[in-house]
């Protein structure tokens, strides 16, 4: 069974901070991985979609790697802004099914 | 529209009645997805659709969650017998086809509250 582990649960940082928020999962067989952000109370807003055969997307000051051999992804946040204070979540599709798994996020404060 | 929308926004019932909740993808999209979300935690998956067909469902928890999609576009949510277990927020995707390069576009959710 595909498990997402996101590290650490809680980031504190202040204003213009380049930081790196981390994702594992146990199993390496996935078709893609996407991040999304999530505002209190709010749905979630897709960041980035790596597919299982590309190495990291980028968007803007966002910069997303994937190491599927080793169930590892980062989301790299440059210039860090009070505006990017949310939960970042990372989520798997596994080969063979439709269905995302996702981790329990990482939120994240931006002091200014 | 412009993104996925899904109502209510917010629901209250009592334990042991009956809800319904919808989802409106996004114009065009033939996959869609029902997540739930509880406090503290990444959402889960429940069903999806593949067009009007529900092509897994493995997720739904129990014989009291039911959804339907019957023109392959609005979908509902049904849940009988509703159990103060079952608060949470309900989640609706939906993407392009279900290639695997497709993204999933997320609604705002709807917030279940069973007293």
């Amino acid at each position: 069974k595909q498990e997402v582990t996101q590290i650490p649960a809680a980031l504190s940082v202040p204003e213009g901070e380049n930081l790196v928020l981390n994702c594992s999962f146990t199993d390496s067989a996935i078709y893609n991985l996407q991040w999304f952000r999530q505002d209190p109370g709010k749905g979630l807003t897709s960041l980035l979609l790596i597919q299982s055969s590309q190495r990291e997307q980028t968007s803007g000051r966002l910069n997303a790697s994937l190491d599927k051999s080793s169930g590892r992804s980062t989301l790299y946040i440059a210039a860090s802004q009070p505006g990017d204070s949310a939960t970042y979540l990372c989520a798997v599709r596994q080969g063979g099914s439709e269905k995302l798994v996702f981790g329990k996020g990482t939120k994240l404060t931006v002091n200014p | 529209g412009a993104g996925v929308s899904q109502t209510p926004s917010n629901k209250v019932t009592e334990k042991g009645k009956y809800v319904e909740l919808r989802c409106d993808p996004i114009s065009g999209h033939t996959a869609l997805y029902w997540y739930r979300q509880s406090l503290g935690q990444g959402p889960e998956f429940l069903i999806y659709f593949q067009g009007t067909g529900a092509a897994d469902d493995s997720g739904l928890p129990n014989d009291r969650f039911f959804a339907v999609r019957p023109e392959g576009s609005v979908s509902t949510l049904k849940i009988q017998r509703t159990e103060r277990g079952d608060s949470a927020v309900y989640l609706c995707a939906s993407s392009l086809t279900r290639q695997s390069y497709n993204e999933q576009f997320f609604g705002p959710g709807t917030r279940l509250t069973v007293l």
